[in-house]
């Protein structure tokens, strides 16, 4: 069974621009999350998104965008690039349901330079 | 709200020797806890998991964790390191049924020596 394929692996963008990330879960996943990882501030969740529904929202600014396919692929958006948003970012599926803990598998990243 | 607390950003230990990383929670219901671990240029990978039952929750590579309600935590604990051990562990709480939006532990940096 194929992981969760994030693309590109690396990106490196100016400041101002935008930039899209994508990331196919697991087969059979309904659920897709996105996460921040910096040395600063750690890991950070920024949105989830079931069955093309935004579900799940953490704080980050309006700049940070996503969406779900009908296939459940997802992508993640930043508009307006900042330095700050240089950073790992993890996506991650799970079958999603609301049955208690389903584990959430985890992408290799896509790792985002801002210059 | 939830959050997550790992005592000590970096520990080290040899070849053999207890391996002991500690987390702390909060939480205002019953959590979904769970362990990561990521090695370089990697993401994260699930060490184990508590939802609901067993106190002591048995995981990959030899590593456990033991649900502490009485004192908010849930420390892994592993009896002997390996050098393939070395890596940084998360501890991470979900605050939904679904066991998703994660919110992660700063994590702890295990260093093994032969």
């Amino acid at each position: 069974k194929a992981g969760v394929t994030q693309t590109p692996r690396y990106l490196i963008k100016t400041r101002g621009q935008q930039v899209t990330l994508s990331c196919s879960p697991i087969s059979g996943h309904r659920s897709v999350s996105w996460y921040q990882q910096t040395p600063g501030q750690g890991l950070q969740f920024l949105f989830e998104y079931f069955s093309e529904t935004q579900r799940n929202k953490g704080n980050f600014p309006g700049r940070f965008s996503g969406r779900q396919f009908s296939n459940s692929r997802s992508e993640m958006n930043v508009s307006t690039l900042e330095l700050g948003d240089s950073a790992l970012y993890l996506c991650a599926s799970s079958r999603g349901g609301e049955d208690g803990g389903n584990i959430q598998y985890f992408g290799a990243g896509t790792r985002l330079s801002v210059l | 709200a939830q959050s997550v607390t790992q005592l000590g950003s970096h520990v080290s230990v040899s070849e053999g020797a207890l391996v002991l990383l500690r987390c702390n929670y909060s939480s205002s219901v019953p959590p979904y806890l769970f362990w990561y671990v990521q090695y370089p240029n990697q993401g994260l990978q699930l060490l184990l998991k508590y939802t609901t039952g067993a106190t002591l929750v048995k995981g990959i590579n030899g590593f456990e964790a033991e649900f502490k309600k009485s004192e908010t935590s849930f420390h892994l604990t592993k009896p002997s390191a390996h050098m393939s051990d070395a890596a940084e562990y998360f501890c991470a709480v979900s605050p939904n049924q679904a066991g998703t939006a994660l919110i992660f532990g700063k994590g702890t940096t295990l260093s093994v020596s032969s």
